[in-house]
């Protein structure tokens, strides 16, 4: 059955540094990944997209990147901000454009920033 | 910008008792998707609507059933309500066919939290 896990329930680091989250899938084959952030009791932000025929993505003090061949994810937050604090999700679509699209999600990393 | 909408943003109801949830996507947007999320879980997808039309099927029990109307709002109706169906609800949308690379985005809205007594 399709699986996908991010490297950790939880994860701890002190402002200032970069933080790394790792999504990891197995039987599947996305043409596109997505993370998103989620605070507790909202709604799923999108940040960034991914497509399979791509390697890295950025978007100011975010980047991705995406190695089909690991099935594996990796989101990066560089000069991390306390605000920066939230779950983060990450979500396999099945294809490109159209009226498909629903999203296989991950459990998510919380990600916590100490001042 | 205009964002995702969602009525009611919470609801009470008891077992046996019907629900009907509300989602009004992103003006232009013609696709839908409902997520149901439990407490510590990942948003599970549960039925997608394009165009009006039911286009991909998840883990919605058979006791819901969802449509989208001519405006493209969309409801989820519930039925026969269980102790377990208590979660956050979210909707998503987006764009189907923009052609512009960004019709996979889907943006959420902030969920109706239904508790079921």
């Amino acid at each position: 059955s399709q699986k996908i896990e991010q490297n950790s329930e939880a994860l701890n680091i002190q402002e200032g540094k970069t933080a790394t989250l790792t999504c990891n899938y197995t039987n599947y084959s996305p043409a596109y990944l997505q993370w998103y952030r989620q605070d507790p009791g909202r709604g799923p932000v999108f940040l960034l997209l991914i497509r399979e025929n791509e390697k890295e993505k950025r978007k100011e003090r975010l980047k991705v990147t995406f190695d089909t061949t690991l099935k594996q994810s990796l989101f990066h937050i560089t000069a991390s901000q306390p605000a920066d604090s939230a779950t983060y999700l990450c979500a396999l679509g099945a294809s490109y454009g159209g009226s498909q699209g629903n999203l296989i999600f991950g459990k998510g990393t919380k990600l916590s920033v100490k001042p | 910008a205009a964002g995702v909408i969602q009525s009611p943003r919470h609801l009470i109801k008891e077992k046996r008792e019907t629900a009907t949830l509300k989602c009004y996507p992103i003006p232009r947007h013609d696709t839908v998707y409902w997520y149901q999320q439990g407490p510590g879980q990942d948003p599970q997808f549960l039925i997608s609507f394009y165009e009006k039309m039911q286009s991909d099927k998840g883990s919605i029990p058979d006791r819901f059933s969802a449509q989208q109307f001519s405006d493209y709002h969309s409801e989820l109706n519930m039925s026969s309500l269980e102790l377990g169906d208590s979660a956050l609800y979210f909707c998503a949308s987006s764009l189907g066919r923009s052609g512009t690379g960004t019709e996979e985005t889907q943006y959420f809205g902030p969920g109706t939290r239904l508790l079921v007594l």
